[in-house]
């Protein structure tokens, strides 16, 4: 199984950039690499997922390195809002084996 | 388009009792998943359905945990009996179920108390 290990917590300023990294050594060929935005008493919702190279769309970037043992989320230009547990999941499809786990999680605060 | 819902949000049981929450996951996701998460802890899967059939329960404790998803639409989860260690926010997800996509969508969960 892919264990994943990431950060405890982060302390960033509004309209900086926050990176947050996911280590996750034993990846496997077919796994993805999902992370995850969770605030209190609600549960994660999707931010972005890849499998190698550079991801972004409108709200972050994956960038994911050519050994795929690690992977790092960048929020551009964060704000008070984005104070929350950021959650990085690897996994596979299930008709090949895949499991799907989650990281233990990184609390952002952000602050003005 | 609506989320997943789940219920109750809240329950408090007695150890030794047993307890049951329901998920309807979004209208045409053939993927059904049900988390458990202790407090601080990210999200551990129990189990994993693809349409009514399931793919993956392997963290599932079988002697005091039972699920089902009859027709392949809502779910319910079942503790019997509870132990005090199984007091964690219950999530339920759902994904449209494509091979090559994670993008999971989850509901405001259940909080179970133990006592």
């Amino acid at each position: 199984l892919a264990k994943t290990t990431q950060p405890i917590s982060m302390d960033s300023y509004e309209g900086q950039e926050v990176n947050i990294t996911c280590s996750h050594n034993n990846i496997a060929t077919n796994d993805y690499i999902t992370w995850y935005q969770q605030f209190p008493s609600q549960g994660p919702r999707f931010i972005i997922q890849g499998y190698k190279t550079k991801v972004t769309n409108e709200v972050a970037s994956l960038f994911i390195p050519a050994d795929r043992k690690s992977s790092t989320l960048s929020l551009p230009r964060v704000s008070l809002s984005d104070t929350a547990v950021y959650y990085c999941l690897v996994g596979g499809p299930y008709n090949q084996g895949g499991k799907l786990i989650f990281g233990q999680g990184t609390e952002l605060s952000v602050k003005p | 388009e609506a989320g997943v819902a789940q219920s109750p949000r809240y329950k408090i049981i007695e150890k030794r009792q047993s307890v049951a929450f329901w998920c309807n996951p979004i209208s045409g996701h053939a993927t059904l998943y049900w988390y458990q998460q202790i407090l601080g802890q990210g999200p551990k899967l129990l189990i994993q359905f693809q349409n009514n059939g399931v793919v993956d329960d392997s963290q599932l404790p079988k002697d005091r945990f039972s699920a089902e998803r009859l027709k392949g639409v809502d779910s319910t989860l079942k503790i019997q009996p509870a132990k005090l260690e199984d007091s964690a926010v219950y999530l339920c997800a759902s994904s449209a179920g494509r091979a090559d996509s994670y993008e999971q969508y989850f509901g405001p969960g259940t909080r179970l108390t133990v006592t």
